[in-house]
């Protein structure tokens, strides 16, 4: 099974800032990796698939990098709406399917 | 638009059953695979189980091999997943999802229904 492991657990930044979102998988995934944000009482929403294409409808500011095991999320002008939980989801080898543990993204 | 609506949860005792299902629209469901995800409170999202498009296939978590079993109706654009001998550590809310691309993330999700396990 693949572990993946999200840096840091919460992130406190102010409005307007860039967030900066890590994550790292313990063996190589050749790309295929997700970015999900998710909001209290709401399913996951995808931003990025294949660790850097935006999904449809996801605005410029995210964007997503990384390759093999190490991967960065980053949203370059947080907006009030982008405070929520940010999973990384492995897609590579399976079964299972495995996510981080998640990074909170709260104001400063 | 895409819409996958679950449905079954509910409260049940541990080592009961319960079934949930995940009624498609807007889109071939017969043409894609289909997965369940769970979420327990306070958690990350887990990966339940997989049904490949034509049901000829299936993927189970270690957690809940031989207890859960996934299941389709592409006649009538539904998928099911039931759930024997119910443990309090299955408790969550279970959401289906899919993909239209071939690999094997989640672009669409349900709301998501929870199943609590308690006596």
């Amino acid at each position: 099974e693949i572990v993946m492991t999200q840096s840091p657990a919460t992130l406190s930044v102010s409005p307007g800032e860039r967030a900066t979102l890590s994550c790292r998988a313990s063996q190589s995934l050749s790309g295929n990796l997700a970015w999900y944000q998710q909001k209290p009482g709401q399913a996951p929403r995808l931003l990025i698939h294949a660790a850097s294409a935006r999904a449809t409808g996801i605005p410029a500011r995210f964007s997503g990098s990384g390759f093999e095991t190490e991967f960065t999320l980053t949203i370059s002008s947080l907006q009030s709406e982008d405070f929520a939980v940010y999973y990384c989801l492995q897609y590579n080898d399976w079964p299972p399917l495995t996510f981080g543990g998640g990074t909170k993204v709260e104001i400063k | 638009q895409v819409q996958l609506v679950e449905s079954g949860g509910g409260e049940v005792q541990p080592g009961r059953s319960l079934r949930l299902s995940c009624v498609a629209s807007g889109f071939t469901f017969s043409s894609f695979a289909m997965h369940w995800v769970r979420q327990a409170p306070g958690n990350r999202p887990e990966w339940v189980a997989a049904i490949w498009d034509d049901g000829t296939n299936e993927n189970y978590a270690d957690s809940v091999k031989g207890r859960f079993t996934i299941y389709r109706d592409n006649s009538q654009n539904s998928l099911y997943l039931q759930m024997n001998s119910l443990r309090a550590d299955d408790t969550a809310v279970y959401y289906c999802a899919t993909t239209f691309t071939g690999f094997y993330y989640f672009e669409y999700w349900g709301q998501g229904t929870l199943v609590t396990v308690s006596s």
